[in-house]
């Protein structure tokens, strides 16, 4: 079946340094492609998505690539902050429908001060 | 705002019990969604709905129904509750974009 790998599962840096997490999906028909970030004993709110007609998001400090001809995509974090330190998970459409899909097993990201 | 909310953040019920967890949402959203969230193992798609009285199987239906009845409401059903169930429950509506929103979880313990 389809899958998501995301590395690395966990994430250490210093505050101000840059935090990068990538995954990779199987399916070639997916098109969309959301990441969350849970902080501790909270639910997983959506930080940023990408759809497959642009190679490159950005928001403040966080922005997305998508490569589709290798099937990966990452989240880059800049200049880290304690309030970053969270569970971030990413997720990939099973084909061009939304209605499915498929997350990655989550990165716990800690920035320490 | 888009609002989410679940029945009970936590929840201990007995091997062999019927247990219910509910959601509801209050953005008119079609889609619902009932996932299981393990450690290292991610999110975990139990069942979807994308109308009233309309559902589909997720990656990991087995032991689980689920009603929806009206919009706003998407249940799930542990029909016999087992050990293997203890977990983070989350519920999710979303609009047509796709995005999920989350509700804050029901962290079910089975003895």
């Amino acid at each position: 079946g389809e899958n998501v790998e995301q590395h690395p599962s966990t994430l250490s840096v210093q505050e101000g340094d840059s935090a990068v997490i990538k995954c990779t999906y199987s399916d070639s028909a997916s098109n969309y492609f959301p990441w969350y970030k849970q902080e501790l004993g909270k639910r997983p709110q959506l930080i940023i998505d990408i759809r497959s007609n642009v190679g490159e998001k950005k928001d403040q400090r966080i922005a997305v690539t998508l490569n589709k001809t290798a099937k990966h995509f990452s989240l880059h974090i800049t200049e880290t902050q304690p309030e970053d330190s969270a569970v971030y998970f990413c997720a990939a459409s099973i084909g061009p429908n939304t209605d499915k899909l498929i997350f990655g097993t989550g990165t716990r990201l800690q920035v320490f001060p | 705002d888009v609002k989410v909310t679940q029945s009970s953040r936590y929840l201990v019920k007995r091997t062999g019990e019927k247990v219910f967890l509910e959601c509801v949402q209050d953005m008119d959203h079609e889609n619902m969604f009932w996932y299981r969230q393990d450690p290292g193992l991610g999110l975990r798609l139990i069942y979807f709905s994308y109308d009233v009285k309309m559902k589909e199987k997720g990656d990991i239906p087995e032991g689980y129904s689920v009603s929806r009845e009206k919009k706003e409401r998407f249940s799930l059903i542990l029909e016999s509750a087992s050990t293997n169930q203890t977990s983070m429950y989350l519920c999710a509506s979303s609009p047509p974009t796709g995005a999920r929103y989350f509700g804050p979880g029901t962290r079910l313990t089975v003895t």
